[in-house]
Formats: structure tokens, C-alpha cells, sequence
């Protein structure tokens, strides 16, 4: 079955250190990923997205993202993290071609001063 | 990218009440929308699927009579909850996507978070 697992339901990091967000999937085939950002009672905002092509993906805000599929992960990093950065994170995988998608538990990421 | 309205952003409403989200495209045509939930402190779960001019698919355990859902057009969908009950409380959230090919990205509204007393 799909599935997306966040094994990180809270991070807290130091504002200026860096960040890794922790993502795997089980898909059958070529997966497409996802990470959104969620601030508390909020929608959701596109971080970045791997459909293929180059593994290293760039997103919004200074995250990046790098597709491993030998390790089926695709984790979320941040060099320089800022404390407008605290909100919860989703990693996602796309359902086929119906387009809707699977998502992971999330993580809480807070930024300490 | 491109713009997803959901209408209200929060509502109350006592049990037994129906309430009606709306979730628009505000600059492209949606040709497919879906409804997540989302309980407290937890993932998004999707509800259903909807199709312009079709009936929509719900997944399991999702009551279809419960949470009636409308694409009529293809810039709106409703999501209408039934004789809602406290259970029902969570937030909801709307995306579309305007093809259905697999690189077709969806966009996501802002949600609606939905109490009921």
C-alpha cells in the first residue's frame, strides 16, 4: 500500500543552525513527492515537488529537497533555519494519475532563539 | 501559482445544522477537486474525489450521505456536512487541479475549520 512516513512528530532546532525533516515513502512506482509547510490553522503552501529528473530540488524559502530512491526518502533541508520557519511540515506522494495525495503524520518543527 | 478560494474560513454551527463550504478556482478551470479532513494534531485524510459533472468518489468510510459534495461547474465544488454533530468538528481543506495528467500539480485552499456545539 502508499504510504508516507515523518518518523518526527516534533523537531526543535536553534534559530541559524540547520534542518533535516525526515521523509519516506513506499510507492510502487516512480514516485511523485511533495513538501508542504502548514502555520497553525492555515492551509497548506507548496514548498517543493519531485516529479523527476535531477534528485536535488530546489523549493521557496531557502528549503531543498533531495530524492533518494535506494533509500525511498525524500527529506526536506534548510542550511539556515529562522524562526519564521516554526509551523508543522507534511511530506506527501501523489496517487497516480488521479492526482490526489497520500500524506505523512507531519512534523512540528519549533525554532528556539 | 494558481488560486484556491475556500469559503468560510471558519464557521460554528449547532448540532443537528448543516453547513456548506465552498472551494473555488479562482483563475483556471478545475477538472478534478478533492476534500481532506483534518482532525487535531493529525495528517490530511482525503474524503473524496470529485469530478466536473460527475458523483463524486468518497473513500472508505466516508459517508456519503453525510458529507454531500458538488463540483456543478468547473471553478466550484461545495462540501456540504449534513446534520452536523460535535464529531464533525476538524478542518477542512479543498484542492484542484485543472487535468488529470500525473505532472498536473493541485492547489490547495485555506482550509475551513468547522465547529459544531
Amino acid at each position: 500500500a502508499q504510504s508516507v512516513t515523518q518518523p518526527d512528530i516534533h523537531i526543535t532546532v536553534s534559530e541559524g543552525a540547520s534542518l533535516e525533516l525526515r521523509c519516506n515513502y513506499s510507492y510502487g512506482a516512480t514516485p511523485y513527492l511533495f513538501w508542504y509547510v502548514q502555520s497553525p490553522g492555515q492551509g497548506l503552501q507548496l514548498l517543493l515537488k519531485y516529479f523527476s529528473g535531477d534528485t536535488l530540488v530546489q523549493g521557496i524559502k531557502g528549503f531543498e529537497a533531495e530524492f533518494k530512491r535506494s533509500q525511498s526518502s525524500f527529506n526536506l533541508r534548510k542550511p539556515s533555519v529562522h524562526w519564521s520557519d516554526a509551523a508543522e511540515y507534511f511530506c506527501a506522494v501523489q496517487r497516480g494519475s488521479q492526482g490526489n495525495l497520500i500524506f505523512g503524520k507531519g512534523t512540528k518543527l519549533s525554532v528556539k532563539p | 501559482g494558481a488560486v484556491v478560494s475556500q469559503h468560510p474560513s471558519r464557521v460554528i454551527c449547532k448540532s443537528g445544522t448543516s453547513v456548506k463550504i465552498e472551494c473555488r478556482s479562482l483563475d483556471f478551470q478545475a477538472t478534478t477537486m478533492f476534500w481532506y479532513r483534518q482532525f487535531p494534531k493529525q495528517s490530511l485524510m482525503l474524503m473524496a474525489t470529485s469530478n466536473e459533472g460527475s458523483k463524486a468518489t468518497y473513500e472508505q468510510g466516508v459517508e456519503k450521505d453525510k458529507f454531500l459534495i458538488n463540483h456543478a461547474s468547473l471553478t466550484l465544488s461545495t462540501l456540504t456536512v449534513t446534520s452536523a454533530h460535535p464529531e464533525d468538528s476538524s478542518f477542512y481543506i479543498c484542492s484542484a487541479r485543472s487535468g488529470r495528467g500525473r505532472e498536473t500539480e493541485a492547489f490547495f485552499g485555506q482550509g475551513t475549520r468547522l465547529t459544531v456545539v
